[in-house]
């Protein structure tokens, strides 16, 4: 079945970078795209960014344009945030994009806080 | 940037209740929307993509009509399992962008 495994808590510092892992199985990972999503205390869904499977093109929401990074590794995307702020602390999640651009499948979530 | 703009904030409901979600594009999507469930602990759920195609497992309750920058999530009885936060969400280009909505809390 097709699965997401986000990797552990991360604890940062403002101005520090982060790097999250989602380790996908039970599909072909190259015929699917990979998006990255996070939920503020109390705030909504927002989107980060976007990776094909097939080709490693990305697209990034304007607001992180500049100190975000996706990148895949087999079957691994990685999210990569630069210059953290206290806003940033949030729980980030993975998901799948299916052949419609919906996202179909969901990890776990991994919580990120950044301490001052 | 498309916004999409969802009303109410929050719907008090009970079960056995028709509801009625509407999201609002600040332009044309076509009929590229979503809309997912979200509860606290849980991964967002997806319900419904191309507007109004239910996903795979999802209760025939759930259904998704619109297009344009018109979108409604009609649920036909509410069950108790249905309480949450629904969100829109919506994608354009390529490669492409997408982006939610502030969502509605049915309590």
């Amino acid at each position: 079945q097709v699965r997401l495994e986000q990797s552990g808590a991360a604890l940062q510092k403002s101005g520090a970078s982060v790097r999250l892992s989602c380790k996908t199985s039970g599909y072909i990972f190259s015929s699917y795209a990979l998006t990255w999503v996070r939920q503020a205390p109390g705030q909504g869904l927002e989107w980060i960014g976007w990776i094909s499977g097939y080709s490693g093109e990305t697209s990034y929401a304007s607001k992180f344009q500049d100190r975000v990074s996706i990148d895949v590794e087999t079957t691994t995307a990685h999210l990569e945030l630069r210059h953290l702020r206290s806003d940033d602390t949030a729980l980030y999640y993975c998901a799948r994009v299916n052949l419609t651009m919906a996202f179909d499948f969901w990890g776990q979530g991994t919580h990120v806080t950044v301490s001052s | 940037e498309i916004l999409l703009t969802q009303s109410p904030a929050t719907l008090s409901v009970s079960p056995g209740d028709r509801v009625t979600l509407s999201c609002r594009a600040s332009h044309n999507v076509n009929g590229d929307l979503a809309w997912f469930q979200h509860k606290p602990g849980q991964a967002p759920r997806l319900l419904i993509y191309g507007a109004y195609h239910r996903a795979p497992d999802i209760p025939v309750r759930f259904s998704g009509s619109g297009s344009g920058t018109d979108f409604t999530l009609t649920i036909s009885s509410l069950q108790s399992e249905d309480s949450g936060v629904y969100y829109c969400q919506q994608f354009n280009s390529w490669p492409p962008e997408y982006s939610f909505g502030q969502g509605t809390k049915l309590e």
